[in-house]
């Protein structure tokens, strides 16, 4: 049962444009929720969270939107550069609860 | 350098064979998590430890089983490996003293090849 979804397994933008990483969750009772960007060989690192009583959290380059209503978050990177190549996870944390959910990951690519 | 180690980074063994991995979490962090990434698919929690005790179990088969040193290092034993137990396994430790909010850190993961 896959709790957090990442129905795109890659994205591919031009440098400098935006990019959009999408990421849809079935259980209401997540109260945070996570992007954690992972390169080759390497384990995946935080990148940025919103908690549930946001819709909306920026850091830098990054931002994250969460519409609660659909069950959906977004992950904005704007501008893409190519040091942004990466497979990025979305995640989940019930609160209360230990453990992380991830998605399966999106590959973006950045085109110089 | 997210300050937790995985030994060992690569690993090739024989169907029905066992094999442990470990992990050292950063300095000071009490809490170690085991992560199991397969080919095209998230990482799925296997086990939670904190200062020694299991806290938390997630889709663990009964033939792997981990545990918490004193020393906070932990182990995940793999046995009567399959050709389906091929898989990345990633550790991670939580900062201590904060709430929990998601934020991990992950070691490089530990690559398990099963012929």
């Amino acid at each position: 049962d896959q709790q957090v979804k990442q129905n795109s397994p890659s994205l591919s933008v031009q440098e400098g444009r935006i990019s959009i990483l999408n990421c849809d969750y079935t259980n209401s009772m997540f109260d945070y929720f996570l992007w954690y960007k992972k390169y080759p060989a390497e384990g995946p690192t935080f990148l940025i969270s919103i908690s549930s009583i946001k819709d909306k959290n920026e850091d830098g380059r990054f931002t994250v939107f969460l519409n609660k209503s659909a069950k959906h978050l977004s992950l904005h990177i704007v501008p893409s550069q190519p040091g942004d190549s990466a497979v990025y996870f979305c995640a989940a944390l019930k609160a209360g609860a230990n453990n992380l959910f991830f998605g399966t990951g999106t590959r973006l690519t950045v085109i110089p | 350098d997210s300050g937790v180690t995985q030994t060992p980074k690569h690993l090739i063994t024989a169907t029905g064979q066992r094999v442990t991995l470990r992990c050292s979490p950063r300095s000071g962090d009490l809490s170690v998590y085991w992560y199991q990434q397969s080919l095209d698919q998230g990482l799925q929690f296997l086990i939670q430890y904190y200062n020694g005790e299991e806290r938390a179990k997630g889709n663990i088969l009964e033939r792997f089983s981990a545990q918490q040193f004193p020393d906070l290092h932990s182990e995940l034993n793999l046995s009567s490996l399959e050709l389906g137990d091929s898989a990345l396994y990633f550790c991670a430790s939580r900062p201590s003293g904060l709430a929990n909010t998601g934020e991990l850190f992950f070691g490089e993961g530990s690559r398990l090849t099963v012929l």
